[in-house]
Order: C-alpha cells, then sequence, then structure tokens
C-alpha cells in the first residue's frame, strides 16, 4: 500500500493561493491521488482526484509530475472557510475489488490549514 | 437527495454495554465502509464491504462486528470488548466502477461517548 506524507499544517490568509503538497515515493501503477476536505465534526468531502499531469474543477486544481511521486492541491484565492483538514489519499479501487485489500483507503492526519484574515 | 444517513447524531453508553450505529446509503452505491476518528486524529478504518453478505476487516477491526443484509445498510456495533469506544464514527459509501481510486461520500457521523 503506498503511503503518503504531508506537512502537519499551514497557515495562508484570504485571497492568497495554497498549495499543499503530499509525498507518495512508492505510488504504484495503477494509483490514484485523490483529495478531501474535512471540517470538524463533519465528514470528509471529495476534492479532487488525478493520476497524472494536471487536473482542475470548480474547487482546486491537482498537480502531478512526470514520475508521480508527489502531488500538488492547489487552492485558489482561499477565504475564511477553507480553514480544514486536508488528505491526501493514494490507491487503486480494482485492487480491493480483486481481493487486494483495503487499497487507497487510508486516511493519514492530513493538513490543518488555516486561513487567517 | 442521495446521500447517507448515520444515526444516533449523539450517543452515550454505559461500560459493558454494546450499541450499534445506523448507516443508511440511498446512493446505489457497492461498497460501504466505517472509519474511527480520535481528536486531532486522522481517519481508521475498521470494516468494509464491496457486496452484499461480505465483508472485510480494516485495521482497527478489534471489539466491532458490522453485518451488511442489504445494499443500502452497513450497520456497525460497538461491543463491549472494544476498550476505548470514546470516538466519532465515520460511514461512508463509494461506487465499484472503472479504473481510478475509490471516491468516498462520507455521512455526518455519529458521536459515541462512553461513561
Amino acid at each position: 500500500l503506498a503511503k503518503t506524507t504531508q506537512p502537519i499544517s499551514m497557515d495562508s490568509y484570504e485571497g492568497q493561493e495554497v498549495n499543499i503538497t503530499c509525498s507518495h515515493n512508492n505510488i504504484a501503477t495503477n494509483d490514484y491521488i485523490t483529495w478531501y476536505q474535512q471540517f470538524p465534526s463533519q465528514g470528509p468531502r471529495f476534492i479532487i482526484q488525478g493520476y497524472k499531469t494536471k487536473v482542475t474543477n470548480e474547487v482546486a486544481s491537482l498537480f502531478i509530475p512526470a514520475d508521480r511521486k508527489s502531488s500538488t492541491l492547489s487552492l485558489p484565492r482561499v477565504s475564511l472557510s477553507d480553514t480544514a483538514v486536508y488528505y491526501c489519499l493514494v490507491g487503486d479501487s480494482l485492487l480491493m475489488y480483486s481481493g487486494g485489500g483495503a487499497d487507497g483507503l487510508t486516511f493519514g492526519k492530513g493538513t490543518h490549514l488555516i486561513i487567517q484574515p | 437527495d442521495g446521500g447517507i444517513t448515520q444515526s444516533p447524531k449523539y450517543l452515550f453508553r454505559k461500560e459493558g454495554q454494546n450499541v450499534t450505529l445506523s448507516c443508511e446509503q440511498n446512493l446505489n452505491h457497492d461498497a460501504m465502509y466505517w472509519y474511527r476518528q480520535d481528536p486531532g486524529q486522522g481517519l481508521r478504518l475498521i470494516y468494509y464491504s464491496q457486496i452484499v453478505n461480505d465483508f472485510q476487516k480494516g485495521d482497527i477491526a478489534e471489539g466491532y462486528s458490522v453485518s451488511r443484509e442489504k445494499k443500502e445498510s452497513f450497520p456497525l456495533t460497538v461491543t463491549s470488548a472494544q476498550k476505548n469506544p470514546t470516538a466519532f464514527y465515520l460511514c461512508a459509501s463509494s461506487m465499484q466502477g472503472a479504473a481510478g481510486a475509490n471516491v468516498l461520500t462520507f455521512g455526518a457521523g455519529s458521536r459515541l461517548t462512553v461513561l
């Protein structure tokens, strides 16, 4: 199972772009990278998923270099409401369905992002 | 609206009692999951189920039991064998699809406190 490493916490200010990097040196060929956001006393919410290069949606962008050993979640023009914990997960759902275990289902401690006015 | 419903939201239990947390989804998802979260910690996987009548242990299954008799339902029982049951419990589901990683949809959580 691929493991991930993220900074424990980050600070930024309203209106800034925030980049959170996740390291996953042992990522497997079929693994995808998924990011979630969690507010206190709520369940995590899916933000974005990617395999390589760049993925963008209405909330964030995900940058993945060619070697795929890391990924960067980019949040444009953050606001106070973006203060949350962000989790990076790596895994392959097909592995789970083929009896390979709970791949891609491990949440680490995440990155606690604090946005200040 | 489709989603996952967990109940109760708050639950208090005396030591030595079993308690069952409910999780129901109307997303037509195949897989369902239970996680535990302690203060300041990430989520730890307790059990997961890919299909009806089948489930697998996660990282911290001891002291817990589950059943999956219906696609929509995945109740979790916290037994008296669980030594530190006070925690925030999260249920999630995902659809079996093509290549990719599981994209989990979570419920609002159930907070269990042992008195």
